[in-house]
């Protein structure tokens, strides 16, 4: 079946280091491919998005490339700050008309003043 | 503007026993999806609501149901309730059928004891 497979953390960062958190997915079809935001004591909140291969979806800085050929969808972002602390998740939503969603396990990241 | 609402926040139940969650969607919104999400874990998709039918259906047995009102509010219903239900459950919403975005609530915390 479908899968989001995302790095394992923590990931601990010093303020204005450069992010990359890993996310590779198994899905047939075309899904869409999104990082959604958890930040400590709040909901999930859609951080990006891209829907079809090459698409480069970006917002606050964080940046994610849809890569079918390696089946992944990696979060960057240049220069991390404190305020950027929090859960991140890779989730596909299957393609075909189905709207499933497929949420990695999470990555949790610390930035250090 | 009011975003999506969830309630009751926490609720302890007796294994065996049954539960009702209550989420009202954000304003304009007519699609509420629901997920549960284990401690360390991403949420995991339960079904989705739209024009007051479920449309999508994840993995789940058939000891949860919901429920769509014509304001679009819902609910989600777990019956014989076991331990392994402990957990947070989300409940999302859309614009449309179909809409990419998702909006979450903060959630509820299921413990069954």
């Amino acid at each position: 079946g479908n899968s989001v497979t995302q790095m394992e953390g923590p990931v601990t960062l010093s303020e204005e280091a450069f992010l990359t958190i890993n996310c590779t997915y198994t899905a047939t079809g075309y899904p869409s491919l999104f990082w959604y935001v958890q930040y400590p004591g709040e909901g999930l909140q859609l951080l990006l998005k891209a829907t079809k291969a090459d698409d480069k979806g970006s917002n606050k800085g964080f940046e994610a490339t849809y890569r079918k050929e390696t089946t992944s969808f990696h979060l960057e972002k240049g220069s991390v700050q404190v305020s950027d602390s929090a859960v991140y998740f890779c989730a596909l939503r299957e393609g075909s008309g189905t709207y499933k969603y497929i949420f990695g396990t999470g990555t949790r990241l610390k930035v250090l003043a | 503007d009011a975003g999506v609402t969830q309630s009751p926040t926490h609720l302890i139940k007796t294994r065996g026993q049954q539960v009702t969650l209550r989420c009202s969607p954000k304003s304009g919104h007519d699609t509420v999806s629901w997920y549960q999400q284990a401690l360390g874990q991403g949420p995991q998709f339960i079904f989705q609501y739209y024009e007051e039918e479920e449309r999508q259906r994840g993995n789940f047995p058939d000891r949860f149901s919901g429920h769509q009102f014509p304001n679009y509010s819902s609910e989600l219903n777990v019956n014989a309730l076991l331990l392994g239900d402990s957990a947070l459950y989300l409940c999302a919403s859309s614009p449309s059928w179909g809409d990419d975005e998702q909006y979450f609530g903060p959630g509820t915390r299921l413990t069954v004891t």
